[in-house]
């Protein structure tokens, strides 16, 4: 089993719809969650980081951290086509090497 | 200000031959990461170079290895290549190694192998 689960999808949903997107993970040792965002032919890149568990906004965008339950959320309001994309979370408890889900693809239909 | 520019974009060598990557990172950032991507296992970690010096590895074989120069470029090797090797390699650079904070990982475009 994989350090960090995440459903690959593909999750499409209508353009304006509020879009949930998660990730599990089993190592307790993880403190720093990261959501990437990757277009096709391009490298990913970063939207949101939180430390720990809690809540963090930014826009649209919502990043959830609930450490008990190993469960990591990003929500999207207000969804647009331009959103589409592969959504990748990513932890680890410090420095560069990262822990990556497999990543979720979103597709927002006008 | 620049971004990341990793070289080539897009390569296709045959088994048993060897590939070298290059990668350019932001100005002033002196900690370069590589990745593998592949569908099946995602994004791993492949090793991180941070002053010249790898800092840590991640869990590939030995014929992936890495390089830092001193104007903080960095370039990756695969030897004896297998077709698994096919994967889009990613670079990614940060002002620092280790820190109290989570640190920001400002990624290329990559280098797409296809190994035949």
């Amino acid at each position: 089993q994989k350090e960090v689960e995440q459903d690959p999808g593909p999750l499409s949903v209508p353009e304006g719809a509020i879009v949930s997107l998660n990730c599990t993970y089993s190592n307790s040792a993880f403190q720093y969650f990261m959501w990437y965002r990757q277009y096709s032919r391009k490298g990913p890149e970063l939207l949101m980081y939180t430390y720990s568990s809690g809540n963090k906004e930014d826009g649209r965008f919502t990043a959830q951290v609930d450490k008990s339950s190993k469960y990591i959320s990003l929500f999207i309001r207000d969804s647009q086509p331009s959103d589409s994309a592969t959504y990748l979370c990513a932890m680890n408890n410090a420095g560069n090497m990262l822990t990556f889900g497999g990543g979720t693809r979103l597709m927002v239909k006008p | 200000k620049a971004g990341v520019t990793q070289t080539p974009r897009y390569l296709i060598k045959t088994r048993g031959q060897q590939v070298t990557l290059s990668c350019s990172p932001i100005s002033g950032h002196r900690s370069v990461s590589w990745y593998q991507q592949t569908p099946g296992q995602g994004l791993q970690f492949l090793f991180e170079y941070f002053s010249e010096t790898q800092r840590n590895k991640g869990n590939f074989p030995g014929r992936f290895s890495g390089r830092q120069f001193s104007n903080s470029r960095s370039e990756m090797n695969v030897s004896t290549l297998e077709l698994g090797d096919s994967a889009l390699y990613l670079c990614a650079s940060s002002l620092v190694s280790q820190g109290s904070g989570a640190n920001v990982l400002t990624f290329g475009a990559g280098s797409r192998l296809t190994v035949l």
